[in-house]
């Protein structure tokens, strides 16, 4: 079955500190792949999204994505942290095959960053 | 552009209660979802709509939920009777097709007591 796994549930750091935050996947196929966000209190938000070309990818608030293919990865680095980066952070993979194109999500990774 | 848009934002009922949720879209997006995310986990698509009709409602549990989208526009989401395991966050999202990025809307808290 595909699957999305992020290595990491939990993470702390103190600010300024670089995070990488783990995703793999397992489809062996072309997938579309995104990195979304949830402070405190709001609502899920797309932090970045790879589709195809350039796999490095940059998005908002100074993270970036890596996708190596030949290790089905996709993670989310961001050099030095703040405390508002504090969130929950969800790995999601689409597999572009087939007629239902199914987000398949991470459990996801809480950071929690020290002031 | 204005986000997706959810009401009620909070709700408690009681178990054996019934309840309902309403969703409206970005516009133009044909893409319509409906996820239940409980504390500490990823969001668990229950329906996905493609304008009005149903694409998968796989994880929907259709003895006590029922969603639909009558004009492909907005959505409600029914619960019937609530049990106690279904307090969640229920996220609608929207996106202008199924391979593209998902917009989601504030998430309705439901606490059945």
């Amino acid at each position: 079955a595909q699957s999305v796994s992020q290595h990491n549930h939990h993470v702390i750091l103190s600010e300024a500190a670089s995070l990488e935050l783990g995703c793999n996947y397992s489809y062996g196929g072309t997938v579309n792949l995104f990195w979304y966000v949830q402070y405190p209190g709001q609502h899920l938000q797309l932090l970045l999204k790879y589709f195809s070309g350039d796999p490095l990818v940059k998005g908002i608030k100074g993270f970036e994505a890596e996708f190596i293919k030949s290790k089905f990865s996709f993670n989310l680095r961001k050099p030095s942290v703040q405390w508002s980066d504090t969130a929950e952070y969800f790995c999601a993979v689409i597999p572009n095959a087939g007629n239902n194109r199914k987000l398949i999500w991470g459990l996801g990774t809480s950071l929690a960053v020290n002031p | 552009e204005a986000g997706v848009a959810q009401s009620p934002r909070y709700k408690i009922i009681e178990k054996r209660q019934s309840v309902a949720f309403w969703c409206n879209p970005i516009s133009g997006h044909a893409t319509l979802y409906w996820y239940q995310q409980i504390l500490g986990q990823g969001p668990k698509l229950l329906i996905q709509f493609q304008n009005n009709g149903v694409v998968d409602d796989s994880q929907l549990p259709k003895d006590r939920f029922s969603a639909e989208r009558l004009k492909g526009v907005d959505s409600t989401l029914k619960i019937q009777p609530a049990k106690l395991e279904d307090s969640a966050v229920y996220l609608c999202a929207s996106s202008f097709g199924s391979n593209y990025e998902q917009y989601f809307g504030p998430g309705t808290r439901l606490t059945v007591t």
